[in-house]
């Protein structure tokens, strides 16, 4: 167990709907990372927040945004989903930045 | 060149013999390498992760070999068991946190 915890497991919609994943990272870390795992390509680094600030952006699709809150957990909101949204979505913690990153359980989105 | 390059894709290996799982970069700003072992339905699990300053951490039956000049490293698993069988994916990171991966390595490892 990591210590990091996403919600829920499993989220099955339709296109054109919004979804929000949950996550709240292990105890004292203050950085939080998602990523996205699909088949075609791979694991892919979303967005990192530090302490609640944007620290880095990846391949975020604009209809993808997130935010960290005071009490250091995160929310990944997605919306207008297509088809091709449909992965695995990983979210992580570290201390620090530059400290070992430790990943969740994932979210598995299946868009019908 | 953001990408890290891993082979082979999958690999089979008998119990008790050695795995090795390589990885390939080419940005020089890279300097943090970490390996990690992810079971079906499971996230990744950070198994070990070398900085450039060394060529090789080993723990336990696990070994990251790292050659800086050819930009390459590699991930070595001693005695191979079973329960080893997992998908292994090698990272890379530089001066931004994000985490940079290979494509992934299915293991299998039969007794």
């Amino acid at each position: 167990d990591s210590g990091v915890t996403q919600t829920p497991k499993h989220l099955i919609t339709a296109t054109g709907q919004r979804v929000t994943l949950r996550c709240s990272p292990r105890s004292g870390d203050l950085s939080v990372y998602w990523y996205q795992q699909s088949l075609d390509q791979g694991l892919q680094f979303l967005i990192q927040y530090y302490n609640g600030e944007e620290r880095a952006k990846g391949n975020i699709l604009e209809r993808f945004s997130a935010q960290q809150f005071p009490d250091l957990h995160s929310e990944l909101n997605l919306s207008s989903l297509e088809l091709g949204d449909s992965a695995l979505y990983f979210c992580a913690s570290s201390r620090d930045p530059h400290q070992p990153q430790h990943f969740g359980d994932g979210t598995r989105l299946s868009i019908l | 060149q953001q990408q890290v390059k891993q082979s082979p894709q999958s690999l089979i290996v008998q119990k008790g013999g050695i795995s090795i799982i390589n990885c390939a970069y080419e940005n020089t700003a890279f300097d943090y390498f970490p390996w990690y072992q992810q079971f079906p339905g499971k996230g990744p699990a950070l198994l070990i992760a070398i900085r450039p300053d060394v060529s090789e951490k080993k723990e336990g039956r696990f070994t990251i070999s790292f050659n800086k000049s050819a930009k390459q490293f590699s991930l070595h698993i001693m005695d191979s068991q079973p329960g080893d069988s997992a998908t292994y994916f090698c990272a890379a990171s530089g001066d931004t946190d994000k985490l940079i991966f290979g494509t992934g390595t299915r293991l299998q490892v039969f007794p």
